[in-house]
C-alpha cells in the first residue's frame, strides 16, 4: 500500500489551460504539503494542512489553489497555466508539524509540462 | 536571509567513504534533516539531528554543530545504488523546512 499517493504522475497540457493534481495518504498524518521542485531541484513550500486548515501558504501566484476535503486528502488545483509551472510536484504528510522531528512522507511526484 | 549551503555535485568510488558538507543560516533552529533523492523519485528521509554530535545508521552517519550552523553527512562503503541527490534542510523557530538545493552524488565502479 502506497503512504503518500499523488496522480497523474506525468501531465502535459498547453498554456492556459486548467488542471489538478490529487494526493492522498493513508499513514493517519495530520499534516499535508504541497512542494514544487524546479530544474535546479530546489524544493519550495507551496501550501501546508493541519487537519484540513490551512496553516501555510507561501508566495504562490492565485491560480494555484489547494483543496482538503479531509485530513487524508489535498488536491491542487492550477488554473491559466504558464510556461513557469513546468516542474515536479511533490505531496508530503506528517505527523504534526510546529514539532522538531517533522519527519516528511513524500509522494512519487506529478511532472507538469506546459507547453 | 534564511540560507542553505552544500555542494552541487561530488564524486566518489565504490567502497570508499564521502563526506557531504551542509550549512545553513536560519531565524532560529530546531534541527537539521537529512534526505536521499534518487533521479526521478521522492525524497526519502535519512536522519534528523538536533543537538551537537554524531548520530550513526548503519552506514550512514550525520553531525551537527549548532555553533557553526555546520553539519555533514557521512557514507561509508559506498555502494552504487547510493548514488542520489542528498538534500539538507535547516528547520527554522516556526517550525518551516529551508531546504538546499541537494547534492549530487555520483559513485564510480
Amino acid at each position: 500500500d502506497t503512504a503518500v499517493s499523488q496522480t497523474p504522475k506525468y501531465l502535459v497540457t498547453q498554456m492556459g489551460n486548467d488542471k489538478s493534481i490529487k494526493c492522498e495518504q493513508n499513514l493517519g498524518h495530520d499534516t499535508m504539503y504541497w512542494y514544487k521542485q524546479d530544474s535546479k531541484k530546489f524544493l519550495k513550500i507551496m501550501f501546508s494542512y493541519n487537519n484540513k486548515e490551512l496553516i501555510i501558504n507561501e508566495t504562490v501566484p492565485n491560480r494555484f489553489s489547494p483543496k482538503s476535503p479531509d485530513k487524508a486528502h489535498l488536491n491542487l488545483h492550477i488554473n491559466s497555466l504558464e510556461l513557469g509551472d513546468s516542474a515536479v510536484y511533490f505531496c508530503a504528510s506528517s505527523q504534526d508539524t510546529g514539532t522538531g522531528a517533522n519527519v516528511l512522507t513524500f509522494g512519487a511526484g506529478s511532472r507538469l509540462t506546459v507547453l | 536571509g534564511q540560507n542553505i549551503d552544500q555542494p552541487t555535485e561530488m564524486t566518489a568510488t565504490e567502497g570508499a567513504i564521502v563526506q557531504i558538507n551542509c550549512t545553513y543560516q536560519t531565524s532560529g533552529f530546531n534541527g537539521l534533516f537529512w534526505y536521499q533523492q534518487h533521479a526521478g523519485e521522492a525524497p526519502t528521509f535519512l536522519s534528523y539531528n538536533v543537538l551537537d554530535g554524531l548520530e550513526e545508521k548503519g552506514r550512514f552517519s550525520s553531525f551537527l554543530s549548532r555553533s557553526k550552523g555546520y553539519s555533514y553527512l557521512l557514507l561509508k562503503e559506498l555502494q552504487m545504488k547510493d548514488s542520489a541527490s542528498y538534500l539538507c534542510a535547516a528547520m527554522d523557530s516556526n517550525y518551516q523546512l529551508i531546504w538546499g538545493a541537494g547534492t549530487k552524488l555520483i559513485i564510480k565502479p
